[in-house]
């Protein structure tokens, strides 16, 4: 069965304090890992999608990076609007798994001025 | 390009009762699929539909059921409505299905109470 873990769970930063958060997954061969940010009340807004090991992708103060066991997602100089919760996410590779996601519990970020 | 939308954004019921969502996808988005948030157990898969089939299925009782139409809108309904039911639903849309670089994009969710 397909597993997702984020840690930790929540996260306290000062604005400019950078930070990593950590996405582990067991996945019957991995089609993509997705990272996904959710603030209160609203769906999940795509991020990145993460195909192989040794891939990274970055945006604004994000950057996720993948290996086969694992995926980071670096929040470099944080602002105050980066307050939300991410998530991670894995896509199996079998034809009949689809488009589903298997998603870990999140890590909520606050980010402090 | 207008998002996915998802109608109605709240919803009150009481136990025993039914209830229909509807999502309404990316336009020329073929696949949609429903998941279930909550605190405890986080965002769940339960199902996905394309070409108005269901191609795959999460843990959930038969009393959550789905179904797509030919322009690829979306309902789901939960018969006999349970405490535990409450949950936001939030439908994602998708180009394709079980293709490599087809991202799944998130609706506003429907924000479900059973008292």
């Amino acid at each position: 069965e397909d597993q997702v873990t984020q840690s930790p769970e929540a996260l306290r930063l000062q604005e400019g304090e950078s930070s990593s958060l950590n996405c582990s997954y067991t996945v019957s061969g991995l089609r993509g890992l997705f990272w996904y940010r959710q603030d209160p009340g609203k769906g999940p807004e795509f991020l990145f999608t993460l195909y192989s090991a040794g891939e990274e992708k970055e945006k604004e103060r994000l950057k996720a990076t993948l290996t086969k066991k694992e995926s980071f997602l670096h929040i470099t100089a944080p602002k105050p609007e980066d307050s939300a919760t991410y998530l991670c996410a894995v896509q199996a590779g079998y034809k009949a798994a689809g488009n589903k996601l298997t998603f870990g519990g999140g890590t909520r970020v606050l980010v402090k001025p | 390009k207008a998002g996915v939308t998802q109608t109605p954004r709240y919803l009150i019921k009481t136990r025993g009762q039914q209830v229909t969502l509807s999502c309404s996808p990316i336009s020329g988005h073929r696949s949609v699929s429903w998941y279930q948030q909550t605190p405890g157990q986080g965002l769940q898969f339960l199902f996905e539909y394309f070409s108005e089939t269901q191609r795959n299925k999460g843990n959930f009782p038969g009393r959550f059921s789905g179904r797509q139409f030919s322009n690829s809108r979306s309902e789901m309904n939960v018969s006999t409505l349970e405490l535990g039911d409450s949950a936001l639903y939030l439908c994602a849309s998708s180009l394709g299905w079980g293709s490599v670089g087809d991202t799944q994009y998130f609706g506003p969710g429907t924000r479900l109470t059973v008292l």
